[in-house]
């Protein structure tokens, strides 16, 4: 079974710039999600979809940041412009349902670097 | 959101079983207790998931008393792959659950 896809693997930018992030989740799954983690610390989650809506996206920037999943498979983060304490890796995982006591599947990441 | 804590280095070396604590004092009842692994550049990687009492997979073993607001994943005999990050999560749904610092696990030969 093939895993949680994510590309870019890395990116650097500058301050102001815009960037974004693909993922594809393991086939089937209905829940997909999006962690930011800076150096040190645990993962935070930014934003998770069912299918193709937005469950819980109370700790997401909107100021800029943004995230799809039009098709209910695939999925973009944006960040537009970005700031130097965006500099952090950016995680996507997917799990069947959101139920109770379900298991999330964590991509590689995209570690992004803003100069 | 039940606040977890856990120690955030331990040392260990090859064949050793290891035991991390975790304290959830406000744990609620239909909150799960799970443990996720990672690895440098990788993603978090589940290890094992537990409501009470014990459970055992392939991988670990994890203890919850009755009272449920500690647990402790064991690793039985480490190897220097098991040297990782470990976090411990309590909720009842994904977004319930916060990830802390994790505990940083070293293995030495």
């Amino acid at each position: 079974e093939a895993g949680v896809a994510q590309s870019p693997r890395y990116k650097i930018i500058e301050k102001r710039q815009s960037v974004a992030f693909w993922c594809n989740p393991i086939s089937g799954h209905a829940t997909l999600y999006w962690y930011q983690q800076i150096l040190g610390q645990g993962p935070k989650l930014l934003i998770q979809f069912q299918n193709n809506g937005v469950v819980d996206d109370s700790q997401l920037p909107k100021d800029r940041f943004s995230a799809e999943r039009l098709k209910g498979v695939d999925s973009t983060l944006k960040i537009q412009p970005a700031k130097l304490e965006d500099s952090a890796v950016y995680l996507c995982a997917s799990s069947f349902l959101a139920g109770v006591g379900e298991t999330q599947y964590f991509g590689p990441g995209t570690r992004l670097l803003v100069l | 959101l039940a606040k977890t804590t856990q120690p955030i280095s331990m040392d260990s070396y090859e064949g050793q079983e290891v035991n991390i604590t975790c304290s959830h004092n406000n744990i609620a009842t239909n909150d799960y207790i799970t443990w996720y692994q990672q690895f440098p550049s990788q993603g978090p990687r589940f290890i094992i998931q537990g409501y009470k009492t014990k459970v055992t997979n392939e991988v670990a073993s994890l203890f919850i008393p009755a009272d449920r607001k500690s647990s402790t994943l064991s690793l039985p005999r480490v190897s220097l792959s098991d040297t990782a990050v470990y976090y411990c999560l309590v909720g009842e749904v994904v977004n319930d659950m916060r990830f802390g610092a994790g505990t940083r696990l070293t293995v030495k030969p």
